[in-house]
């Protein structure tokens, strides 16, 4: 019930693509869903986050669609970047305890 | 601002040996989370310090452990190296009460020989 499932594994798309990343959870409790973005040898930077009273939000080219009844949010990445390409994690946590981590996406942009 | 800092970058020890880590949160933040990142196991929380204390831990042994100063500041042991704590360990930090953010340091490359 702890767990937060994230697909998928990897994702490759061409610039200008919008790559979409989903994640799914079992705890209803969860209050707070932030997504990381990861470059390789750096620590995850926070990108977004979205809380359940909210189905939407966007920052940037970056957003959180967020389905409370399905128990699903995913992120969107509008007019993607080569500079986008690193591993992006989804989280979830409850009353500001530790976050549960998805297990991560390696997205790809081609020029 | 400055973000959150860690140190040592990397640490290099061999088995049986006690590994300490160091984290320094973002000015004003008064809370600080450890996870794990190996290889293949994506990120594992450790340990959450909140006001000096103790708030939660994650399921590790024992032999990890760690404490946070009255600055905010933190450290993690691991006591009786294992092979299998080769990771990458990440400090986040949190500003306080209402805010959920949490912002990570750039992470101490930890070698197990």
């Amino acid at each position: 019930q702890q767990q937060v499932k994230q697909s998928p594994q990897s994702l490759i798309v061409q610039k200008g693509g919008i790559p979409i990343i989903n994640c799914a959870y079992e705890n209803t409790a969860f209050d707070y869903f932030p997504w990381y973005q990861q470059f390789p040898g750096k620590g995850p930077a926070l990108l977004i986050a979205i809380r359940p009273d909210v189905s939407e939000k966007k920052e940037g080219r970056f957003t959180i669609s967020f389905n409370k009844s399905a128990k699903q949010f995913s992120l969107h990445i509008m007019d993607s970047q080569p500079g986008d390409s690193a591993t992006y994690f989804c989280a979830a946590s409850r009353d500001t305890d530790k976050l549960i981590f998805g297990t991560g996406t390696r997205l790809q942009v081609f020029p | 601002e400055a973000g959150v800092t860690q140190s040592p970058t990397h640490l290099i020890k061999t088995r049986g040996q006690q590994a300490t880590l160091r984290c320094s949160p973002i000015s004003g933040h008064t809370s600080v989370y450890w996870y794990q990142q190996a290889l293949g196991l994506g990120l594992q929380f450790l340990l959450w310090y909140d006001e000096g204390e103790e708030r939660n831990r994650g399921n590790f042994p024992p032999r990890f452990s760690g404490r946070q100063f009255p600055n905010y500041s933190s450290e993690l042991n691991v006591n009786a190296l294992e092979l299998e704590d080769s990771a990458l360990y990440l400090c986040a930090s949190r500003l306080g009460t209402g805010q959920d953010e949490q912002y990570f340091g750039p992470g101490t490359r930890l070698t197990v020989t």
